[in-house]
């Protein structure tokens, strides 16, 4: 059965920082990974997802992801943070490419300071 | 604005009941999703429909059921409802499927309370 961790709850950065918010999957097969954003009282944005092909991806807002099939992971990035991107971060892995046992990571609350 | 609607925005009813949750896609997206966001579940995938028919099946319980009619409008039905089942329920369309490489948008949810 697919998994998903986001091994941490919370994550502070400073504003003009890079932020990284951590994911890491358990699949048999090959992974189709996905991050999705949920700001303060507002639904969810879908940011990007990892089908096959390049390792980095590139998604909304400046946000991009790095699949790493060795170590399992599929970590979030942006260069510079903003406090804009407060918000809290959802990490989903699918089994295939039509969402079979599709599973998401219990969110990661980013919070960017000024 | 996503272009994705749900309604309604709040229903509140008692253990039991039935409810029906209406999305409807953005002009142009043959596939819709359902997803259940509750305090003790997190976040779940319930089920996806492309153009009238099921393609991928989540954690949806047999108490539901969705479908997805001509017009590419969905409904989400809640049957015997139960106060576990208070949720955020919301949709999203898409173009095509997971497998495809464009955006999902998102509606804005209906909040589901349960007495």
């Amino acid at each position: 059965a697919q998994s998903v961790a986001q091994p941490e709850d919370q994550v502070n950065v400073a504003e003009g920082n890079p932020l990284t918010v951590k994911c890491t999957y358990s699949v048999s097969g090959n992974p189709y990974l996905f991050w999705y954003v949920q700001y303060p009282n507002r639904g969810l944005q879908f940011l990007l997802k990892y089908i096959t092909g390049d390792n980095l991806v590139k998604g909304s807002y400046g946000f991009e992801a790095e699949f790493n099939k060795s170590q399992t992971s599929f970590h979030l990035k942006k260069p510079s943070a903003l406090v804009s991107d407060s918000a809290l971060y959802f990490c989903a892995v699918s089994g295939n490419n039509y969402g079979q046992n599709f599973v998401f990571g219990p969110g990661t609350r980013l919070s960017v300071l000024p | 604005d996503s272009g994705v609607t749900q309604t309604p925005k709040h229903l509140i009813t008692a253990t039991g009941q039935r409810v029906t949750l209406r999305c409807s896609p953005r002009s142009g997206d043959l596939s819709v999703y359902w997803y259940q966001q509750s305090l003790d579940q997190g976040l779940q995938f319930l089920i996806q429909y492309y153009n009238g028919e099921e393609r991928a099946k989540g954690n949806i319980l047999e108490r539901f059921s969705a479908q997805q009619f001509p017009d590419l409008h969905s409904e989400l039905n809640l049957s015997s409802l139960e106060l576990g089942d208070s949720a955020l329920y919301f949709c999203a369309s898409s173009v095509q499927g997971y497998e495809g490489r464009e955006t999902q948008y998102f509606g804005p949810g209906t909040r589901l309370l349960v007495l």
